[in-house]
C-alpha cells in the first residue's frame, strides 16, 4: 500500500462548481499536511498546509482527520485557472515528505 | 517565488556518460532536495542535504551522488546514466521555521532524457 494514496481523476467540473478531492496517508506517525498543485510541465508549488484539523484560504478549504487517517482539500467556485493536478503531500519524518501520484482536476467554461 | 534555479532545464545524453545537474538558491535555507518524478510514481526522494556537506539517501539513490560544498548549491551526478534514469529532476528547499518548517519549495525542474 502506498503511504499517500489519492484518486488520480481526472475530474471533469464546470466552472463555478464546488468539487472535493480525498487522499488517504497510511503513516499515522505524520505530523503535517500538505495540498500541492502542479500545472502540466511546470513544479509542484505549495498550495496549502494542514497542521492541525484544518485550513481555510479563500476559496481553498483543506481538512484533515486523524481518526480516519485522510485529508480532504475543498475548492468551491471553481475557475478555469483552477485546472491542473493536485498532489496530496505528507511528512514521514524529520523534514522529509511522502508525495502522492495526483489528482486531477479539469474545470470547463 | 522562492530564489531556486536548475541547471541546464532540460540535457539529452546517452548511455553510460556521466550527468551532473545543479541547484542553487538564494534564500539561504539550510536543506535541500534531489527529487524525480515519473507517470505512475508520484515525486520520489533521491537525496537530501540538512547542511554543507551533510546529505543522506532518499528512497531511490541507487545510481546517483550528490555533493553540497556551499549553502545555495547542491549537486546531483549521475556517475553512469541509464535509460531508467529518464525522468524530470526537481530540486527543493526548506528551512526550520517553527510549525512551518516541513515546507518545500521547488525549483522549475530539469528534464533528463538518456537514450
Amino acid at each position: 500500500r502506498k503511504e499517500v494514496e489519492q484518486d488520480p481523476g481526472p475530474f471533469n467540473v464546470p466552472e463555478g462548481a464546488t468539487v472535493a478531492f480525498n487522499c488517504t496517508y497510511s503513516n499515522s506517525a505524520s505530523q503535517s499536511f500538505f495540498w500541492y498543485r502542479q500545472d502540466c510541465r511546470k513544479e509542484p508549488k505549495l498550495l496549502m498546509s494542514v497542521y492541525s484539523s484544518g485550513n481555510e484560504d479563500g476559496r481553498f478549504t483543506a481538512q484533515l482527520n486523524r481518526a480516519s487517517q485522510y485529508i480532504s482539500l475543498l475548492i468551491r467556485d471553481s475557475k478555469l485557472s483552477d485546472s491542473a493536478t493536485y498532489l496530496c503531500v505528507g511528512n514521514t519524518g524529520f523534514q522529509k515528505l511522502v508525495f502522492g501520484t495526483g489528482t486531477r482536476l479539469l474545470v470547463s467554461p | 517565488d522562492a530564489g531556486i534555479t536548475q541547471s541546464p532545464r532540460h540535457k539529452v545524453t546517452e548511455t553510460g556518460t556521466p550527468v551532473t545537474l545543479r541547484c542553487h538558491q538564494t534564500e539561504n535555507h539550510r536543506y535541500m532536495y534531489w527529487y524525480r518524478q515519473d507517470p505512475g510514481h508520484g515525486l520520489r526522494l533521491i537525496h537530501y542535504s540538512y547542511g554543507v556537506k551533510d546529505t543522506d539517501k532518499g528512497e531511490v539513490s541507487d545510481g546517483y551522488s550528490v555533493s553540497r560544498s556551499k549553502t545555495e548549491d547542491f549537486l546531483l551526478t549521475l556517475e553512469s546514466a541509464t535509460s531508467s534514469q529518464t525522468s524530470v529532476y526537481f530540486c527543493a528547499i526548506s528551512d526550520q521555521q517553527g510549525s512551518r518548517g516541513y515546507e518545500q519549495y521547488f525549483g522549475p525542474g530539469t528534464r533528463l532524457t538518456v537514450t
